[in-house]
């Protein structure tokens, strides 16, 4: 398997501007996360699915934020309009019986500059 | 909530000596923890797990350590080589009945020197 895979890998784009992150988990996992990595906040779990349907949109910082997963291969990220403080690296990571093996599975991650 | 905490943001060693990487944790009710490994550019990588019902578990160079009556756990690795230099992050999930989300902690950065 390839594992999770996350695009782009980098985005610079311009305050205001919307921004889409993209990723497909590994075939056969329910459950899948995005978490946004900070120096100065870490690891933060932003929102989580367990078969394609949102269980906790808690970590999502604003109304700005949006995500969304159609189907079991696939999961967005959306910012509009995106700020200079969204800037950092957003992790997606996919796992199966989350609740038996508590194993992430993360992506490389998209890194986000917004100027 | 959880709260887990790193002992040292940075930790220094040279290469063959072993690394010990220290992680508090505040729910007792904890029941699983495990160690992620993150090299620059990418994302983190499981190491190694244990559950409450066992105090050490070791794999491949690397033991974990689990202190339950003080909230502590413990990632060493023997012999520690350049290719360990990383972020290695804790994370620890809640107990039957609660959350099963984990929470991380803020990372040790480990710097190997030759």
């Amino acid at each position: 398997d390839a594992g999770v895979i996350q695009s782009p890998r980098h985005e610079v784009t311009e305050m205001g501007q919307e921004v889409t992150l993209r990723c497909k988990p590994i075939s056969g996992h329910d459950y899948l996360f995005w978490y946004r990595q900070t120096m100065m906040r870490g690891l933060e779990l932003l929102i989580y699915f367990n078969n394609n349907v949102p269980i906790d949109d808690s970590g999502m910082p604003e109304d700005r934020f949006s995500a969304k997963m159609p189907n079991a291969s696939f999961s967005t990220l959306k910012i509009q309009p995106s700020e200079p403080r969204d800037s950092a690296v957003y992790f997606c990571a996919s796992s199966l019986f989350w609740s038996n093996t508590g194993e992430l599975f993360f992506g490389e991650g998209s890194r986000l500059t917004v100027l | 909530g959880e709260s887990v905490g790193l002992h040292l943001p940075t930790l220094s060693v040279q290469e063959g000596d072993n690394s010990i990487i220290n992680c508090a944790y505040s729910n007792s009710a904890s029941d699983y923890f495990i160690w992620y490994k993150q090299e620059s550019g990418k994302g983190p990588q499981f190491i190694i797990d244990i559950r409450s019902n066992m105090d050490k578990r070791q794999g491949q160079r690397v033991t974990v350590l689990l202190n339950k009556t003080v909230k502590h756990l413990s990632l060493q690795i023997a012999a520690t080589q350049p290719g360990d230099s990383a972020v290695y992050f804790c994370a620890v999930k809640g107990a039957s009945g609660g959350s099963y989300i984990p929470t991380f902690g803020r990372g040790t950065s480990l710097i190997v020197h030759p």
